[in-house]
């Protein structure tokens, strides 16, 4: 069965440091893509990144980088030298190949940064 | 030049009313969904559009009539709301990629209170 694991509810830290938000899924398909989105205080719900199943090299995007290793079933986030605007709570999400509109959210991690 | 627009931004009303929440996306996609966040943050699926057409239909209360007039537009109408209803509604739009995936893009999100 389909299902996104985010088994950090809340983490806080304190600006400048390094935090990773882990995210595990389980899958039936060989072929699925994985993405991340931030929804700030604010209430929307911004995309991060979509990653496919069959590209596993990590990604960078200024402070933040992805870590995505099919041998755990992990698609790991990292923002680097946090600040006191990444506080949100995140989200990993799977989509399927036999049902690729379809996303499956985790249950999201609430990250407080503080100043 | 919002991507996907959704009205009210807010919604409250009386236990038995029936309400709407219009969406509208301009970037040209052929899907579009509808999302719910209960209390806990929790996102899940109710609906897809694709060109019109009804994709997906996840075990909502019939209640629940989602209608597309066109492929930019869809509307969420809940007859005799419930306690229960009460949720964050995001409508989200994306354009199928090779191999049917693609990434879907949120609107800024109705917050009902059914009191």
């Amino acid at each position: 069965a389909q299902k996104v694991t985010q088994a950090q509810t809340e983490i806080s830290v304190v600006e400048k440091e390094d935090v990773t938000l882990d995210c595990v899924y389980e899958t039936r398909d060989t072929t699925y893509y994985l993405f991340w989105y931030k929804q700030p205080p604010s209430g929307e719900l911004v995309f991060l990144i979509r990653r496919n199943s069959f590209d596993e090299q990590n990604e960078i995007s200024g402070r933040y980088s992805w870590n995505f290793q099919k041998s755990t079933s992990s698609f790991n986030f990292t923002i680097t030298a946090s600040q006191v605007v990444d506080s949100a709570v995140y989200f990993c999400a799977l989509s399927e190949e036999y049902n690729t509109d379809k996303l499956i959210f985790g249950t999201g991690t609430r990250l407080q940064v503080f100043p | 030049d919002t991507a996907v627009s959704q009205t009210p931004k807010y919604l409250v009303t009386q236990m038995g009313n029936d309400k709407s929440i219009k969406c509208e996306q301009n970037l040209g996609h052929d899907t579009m969904y509808w999302y719910k966040q209960d209390s806990k943050k929790f996102l899940k699926i109710m609906f897809s559009y694709n060109n019109k057409e009804l994709i997906i239909n996840e075990t909502v209360p019939n209640r629940f009539s989602p209608k597309s007039p066109d492929k930019a537009h869809l509307n969420l109408h809940i007859n005799s709301l419930e306690l229960g209803d009460s949720a964050v509604y995001f409508c989200a739009s994306s354009q199928a990629l090779a191999g049917g995936f693609s990434t879907q893009y949120f609107g800024p999100g109705t917050r009902l209170t059914v009191l």
